[in-house]
C-alpha cells in the first residue's frame, strides 16, 4: 500500500524566508503525488500534483515541488514566506496508482509565519 | 467558477441516529470521493464512485453507505451512529477516472452526541 510521511508536525519560519516542508512516500508502483493546503474550518486546497514527466512541478501560490524517486521524497518550498501561507499542508499518494482512486494522506505540518 | 457543494454544513446527531450528508461536484465532473477527517487529524479516505459505480474503497465502516445518482450527485448514509463518528467529511469530485485533480468541498461537520 502507498503512504506517505511528513517530517515535522510544525515548522515555522520567518516572513520572507524559505519554506521546506518534507515529504516521503513509500509505493509499490510509480507514484502520484499531491500537496493540499487546508485553511483553519476549510476544505483542502490542491497546490500541485506529480503523475509523470517533468520532476520539478509548479503549483499555485509560488509553491512548487520536487519528485526525487532516489530519494523517495517530495519536498515543497517556496522561496519567501508570506503571512497568508499559514496554514495546515498535507502531501498525499494515490492509493493504487488508477482509476478514481482515494488519496492517502500524510499527517499533515502546521506551517507557522513569524513576522 | 462552481465548486463542490456539501449540505448541510453542520450537522447534530444523537448516538444511534442515522445521518445523510450531501455532495454535489463541480458542473461536468463524473467521479466523486468520500472523506472523513477526525479533529486534529488527516483526512481518512472512505469510498469513491466513477460514472454512478464504485471504484474505490477504503476504510469505510459498514454502517455507512454511499451511491452516486444520474446527475452524478451523491449521498453519504450513516447509521446507528457512534459518538467517534463525530468529524469533518469531505467531498471531492474530478473529472474522469485518472485525472488525479480532485477539487474538495467545505466539508460537513457532524456532531455526534
Amino acid at each position: 500500500a502507498q503512504s506517505v510521511t511528513q517530517l515535522g508536525s510544525h515548522v515555522s519560519v520567518s516572513e520572507g524566508a524559505l519554506v521546506l516542508l518534507r515529504c516521503n512516500y513509500s509505493s509499490s508502483v510509480p507514484p502520484y503525488l499531491f500537496w493540499y493546503v487546508q485553511y483553519p474550518n476549510q476544505g483542502l486546497q490542491l497546490l500541485l500534483k506529480y503523475t509523470t514527466g517533468a520532476t520539478l512541478v509548479k503549483g499555485i501560490n509560488g509553491f512548487e515541488a520536487e519528485f526525487k524517486k532516489s530519494e523517495t521524497s517530495f519536498h515543497l518550498t517556496k522561496p519567501s514566506a508570506h503571512m497568508s501561507d499559514a496554514a495546515e499542508y498535507f502531501c498525499a499518494v494515490s492509493r493504487t496508482g488508477g482509476g478514481a482512486d482515494g488519496l492517502t494522506f500524510g499527517k499533515g505540518t502546521h506551517l507557522i509565519i513569524q513576522p | 467558477a462552481a465548486g463542490v457543494i456539501q449540505s448541510p454544513r453542520h450537522l447534530i446527531k444523537e448516538k444511534r441516529e442515522t445521518a445523510t450528508l450531501k455532495c454535489y461536484p463541480i458542473p461536468r465532473h463524473d467521479t466523486v470521493y468520500w472523506y472523513q477527517q477526525g479533529p486534529g487529524q488527516d483526512p481518512q479516505f472512505l469510498i469513491s464512485f466513477y460514472e454512478k459505480m464504485q471504484s474505490d474503497k477504503g476504510s469505510i465502516p459498514d454502517r455507512f453507505s454511499a451511491q452516486q445518482f444520474s446527475d452524478y450527485h451523491s449521498e453519504l448514509n450513516m447509521s446507528s451512529l457512534e459518538l467517534g463518528d463525530s468529524a469533518l467529511y469531505f467531498c471531492a469530485s474530478s473529472l474522469g477516472e485518472g485525472t488525479y485533480e480532485q477539487y474538495f468541498g467545505p466539508g460537513t461537520r457532524l456532531t455526534v452526541t
